[in-house]
């Protein structure tokens, strides 16, 4: 099994409003890290949150870590059109294996 | 910086036919990864290298084969290719910045692969 699950598995929104994307994974990590991907390309980074954060910003993006649930949450505020994408959760675990969820798909409907 | 290249883009393959997947970047990063994704699924780690010299199993390392030529150079193997494999797999890499502190992976732009 997985070792992030992402939740919901699909997602569908009005542009403008936030959207809320959870991660819950099984064991001990270093860091959580965000990725966003378009429509089957390339992986973008978007945020990385250390074993030690519970909440980080950057931009319209708010990634909160809570290790003792051992679960993230990703928080896009106003979203855009084109924020529609899949996003991933990818766990750090020792000794440096990165291990990622199956996604969230997210659709903003303009 | 051309970051994290790979080749071919796109290959088909007849089943029982082996190839390998190239990667290399240009960033000086310690770590290299493969990892594959089938349509609508997130990314499976195959093989990861977190040094030169070294390679460990990921989640799915059967049917495949790695070298970690140099630091640059990151190669996955199929030696009897089969309709299973047939997957986008992507290259990854990222700095070392000591102890047990990473950063972010750089990905390349992903290698479609067609087994019949």
């Amino acid at each position: 099994s997985q070792q992030g699950e992402e939740d919901p598995q699909a997602l569908s929104i009005q542009e403008g409003e936030n959207a809320t994307m959870n991660c819950s994974y099984k064991t001990s990590i270093n860091n959580l890290q965000w990725y966003r991907q378009n429509s089957g390309r390339g992986l973008v980074h978007l945020i990385l949150i250390r074993s030690n954060e519970r909440e980080k910003h950057s931009g319209r993006l708010r990634v909160t870590l809570d290790t003792s649930k051992k679960s993230s949450s990703l928080l896009i505020t106003a979203s855009r059109a084109a924020d529609t994408a899949s996003y991933f959760c990818a766990t750090d675990v020792p000794y440096d294996k990165v291990i990622f969820g199956p996604g969230t798909s997210l659709s903003v409907i303009p | 910086n051309a970051g994290v290249t790979q080749t071919p883009k796109f290959q088909v393959l007849k089943t029982g036919q082996s190839m390998t997947l190239q990667c290399a970047q240009d960033m000086n990063h310690n770590s290299m990864y493969w990892y594959r994704q089938d349509p609508g699924m997130g990314l499976r780690l195959i093989y990861y290298s977190a040094s030169e010299g070294t390679t460990d199993k990921g989640e799915v390392p059967n049917g495949y084969n790695v070298s970690r030529l140099n630091k640059r150079e990151f190669s996955l193997r199929l030696e009897s290719a089969a309709p299973s494999q047939t997957s986008v797999y992507f290259c990854a890499s990222r700095p070392w910045r000591g102890g047990s502190s990473y950063n972010e992976q750089f990905f390349g732009p992903g290698t479609r692969l067609t087994v019949l």
